[in-house]
């Protein structure tokens, strides 16, 4: 069974950092390009970032270009999001979400809260 | 950027009903498409893959069609588990885009 679990959301300041965390298992995560995605509270969803299976091919939404980045560990099946400068417009449920070919998307995780507030 | 346009915003229905949404691209995006439900606190959750391709475990009254830049998603009887907001995404190049939503709910 896929499952993705993300962490390390939370509370942090204007001008703050945080890093999110996706634990993958069900699945040859070295084989698949990962995604994360986010959602402001009661608006929809905003595509953030993606990664191929090697790393080799990064995409950032504009709106984080600069301040977020996105890698993996495949030896550890996790996905990460290092969130610096960080905006009370960034303040959004965060979702990792594997793609199965062609850029899209199929299984999500949870969701991870991150509030970004003085 | 690719713009993804869904039409209704909302819809109030009655179980039973046949409930017909619909995405448009601003841009070509062939069948690069895919819809989602996502109910309250929960991650989104794939229907439709390719436009028209049913995701597996998902019920047969859900169905997709369209390709290029107009696209719906049929619920054909609404059954009280669907109320529920349902987003487009397009995934023919990125940025990636979502439509805005279109939210479900019972009459």
């Amino acid at each position: 069974e896929v499952q993705l679990v993300e962490s390390g959301g939370g509370l942090v300041k204007p001008g703050g950092s945080l890093r999110l965390s996706c634990a993958a298992s069900g699945f040859t995560f070295s084989s698949y390009s990962m995604n994360w995605v986010r959602q402001a509270p009661g608006k929809g969803l905003e595509w953030v970032s993606s990664i191929s299976s090697s790393s080799s091919y990064i995409y950032y939404a504009d709106s984080v270009k600069g301040r977020f980045t996105i890698s993996r560990d495949n030896a550890k099946n996790s996905l990460y999001l290092q969130m610096n400068s960080l905006r009370a417009e960034d303040t959004a449920v965060y979702y990792c979400a594997r793609d199965p070919g062609l850029r899209a998307t199929d299984y999500w995780g949870q969701g991870t809260l991150v509030t970004v507030s003085s | 950027d690719i713009q993804m346009t869904q039409s209704p915003s909302s819809l109030s229905a009655s179980v039973g009903d046949r409930v017909t949404i619909t995405c448009r691209a601003s841009q070509g995006i062939r069948n690069d498409l895919g819809w989602y439900q996502q109910k309250p606190g929960k991650a989104p959750k794939r229907l439709i893959y390719a436009a028209s391709s049913l995701q597996s475990g998902v019920p047969s009254r859900f169905s997709g069609s369209g390709s290029g830049t107009e696209f719906t998603l049929t619920i054909s009887s609404l059954q009280p588990e669907d109320f529920a907001t349902y987003y487009c995404l397009q995934h023919n190049s990125y940025p990636l885009t979502f439509g805005p939503g279109t939210k479900v709910d019972i009459k």
